[in-house]
Formats: C-alpha cells, structure tokens, sequence
C-alpha cells in the first residue's frame, strides 16, 4: 500500500495564479483533510472531508476551495495564489471504521512558494 | 488560538538521557495523541491516549493525562539519536468539528 500520496511535491507560483493540489489514500479511509504548516508551527485545518461528495471548512478554509469526488482522492485549490498561502501542506487520512479523530495518516507534504 | 501548546518549545538532550515534553489543551476532550515529524517529513502517529486513561506505555515512550489539569506529557526514555525531530500534541476538542487540532510542537535535539 502506498499510504498517503501528493502531488506535486514542490510548486512556485505567481500571485493570481490558480492551481490544484492532489491528494490520494488506498486505505478506504472516510475522513479526509488539508493541513497547513508554517515555519515552526503546528498544523491549521484548512478543509476536510466526512465521506465522498462531502467538505468542510475547518480553521482557516479562506482562499481556498476542495472537492472530494471519489473516496480515494481529496483535491485542494487555490484559485488565486497570494503569498501568504506560501506554506507547506499537507493531507491526512483516517477512520477506516473508527472513529475520525483517531489515528491520522499522513502524506509527505507539498511545498508551495507564491511569489 | 491553538488548543493545545506543548512546552518547552525547543529541547537539547545528550544521546541515552530521557527526554520530556508537556502539553496544555483548553477544552474537554475525547482523546489526545501524539505525532512526530522529521524535518522536511509530513507527521507519523505515536501514540493515542482516552479521556480515561492516566497512562500509557509503547516501547520506549510514556504519555500521561491528567484531564482535571487539561495536560499530558511526552516522556521518551534512552532517547537515540534519531529521535531527533518535532513533536505534536492533537486532540479532538468535542467541538462538533470531526478533525484533530495541533499544537506548534517541541523541537527536540539529540546530540550523539
């Protein structure tokens, strides 16, 4: 299993630019979520997921939109780059049965610079 | 503001030294965990602990809770090396939101 996959792994972008960040999980797990990560911080909840076909907003959901069309995949966009969104994000995944605050599944982390 | 805040924000330790770290939360909840991040490395479950369970043991790491003071602690014994990287503390604050919140971590150095 890989676990937790994103895609790209690194991106620069000019402020106003859009792009989608692409998260995918192969353990049936129901509870999605996107995470940002600034320097020497802990992790703020940007969006997540309950189920396929459903989204949340979580702490800081502005400037940003996701969509959750098939279980295994969870798509976070940016539909103007500004650079206070340059951070690193990260997906997790979890409740494959349990509850959804148990243990998260963690994917490698996409690094985003808005210039 | 952060539901949980772990404490001390940075710790040096020499290889085979325990190591402890603490954290804070605001409100009740059902359960804190603990995460670890290598530098550059997204985070990697530890360790979960209930409302109420005192303490629990896996391997070389001790967590305890102590709801009525709304805290926990990291305890890592002998610690290697490679133990080396940044700690988290999440918990589920019974706020209707089904996500974990994050504290900003402690950064633990294990000089060889």
């Amino acid at each position: 299993n890989a676990g937790v996959t994103q895609t790209p792994k690194f991106r620069v972008l000019k402020t106003g630019q859009s792009m989608t960040l692409l998260c995918a999980q192969d353990m049936n797990h129901e509870y999605m979520y996107w995470y940002r990560q600034d320097p020497g911080m802990g992790l703020r909840l940007i969006h997540y997921s309950v189920g396929e076909g459903t989204t949340a907003k979580g702490e800081v959901p502005d400037g940003y939109n996701v969509s959750r069309l098939k279980k295994q995949n969870f798509l976070l966009g940016l539909e103007s780059a500004a650079p206070s969104q340059t951070s690193v994000y990260f997906c997790a995944s979890s409740g494959s049965g349990g509850a959804p605050w148990d243990t998260q599944y963690f994917g490698p982390g996409t690094r985003l610079t808005v210039l | 503001s952060q539901q949980g805040e772990e404490d001390p924000q940075a710790l040096s330790i020499q290889e085979g030294e325990n190591a402890t770290m603490n954290c804070s939360y605001k409100t009740s909840i059902n359960n804190l965990q603990w995460y670890r991040q290598n530098s550059g490395r997204g985070l990697v479950h530890l360790i979960l602990i209930r409302s109420n369970e005192r303490e629990k043991h896996s391997g070389r790491l001790r967590v305890t809770l102590d709801t009525s003071k709304k805290s926990s602690s990291l305890l890592i014994t002998a610690s290697r090396a490679a133990d080396t990287a940044s700690y988290f503390c999440a918990t589920d604050a019974r706020t209707g939101r089904r996500a974990l919140t994050f504290g900003s971590g402690t950064r633990l150095q294990v000089q060889p």
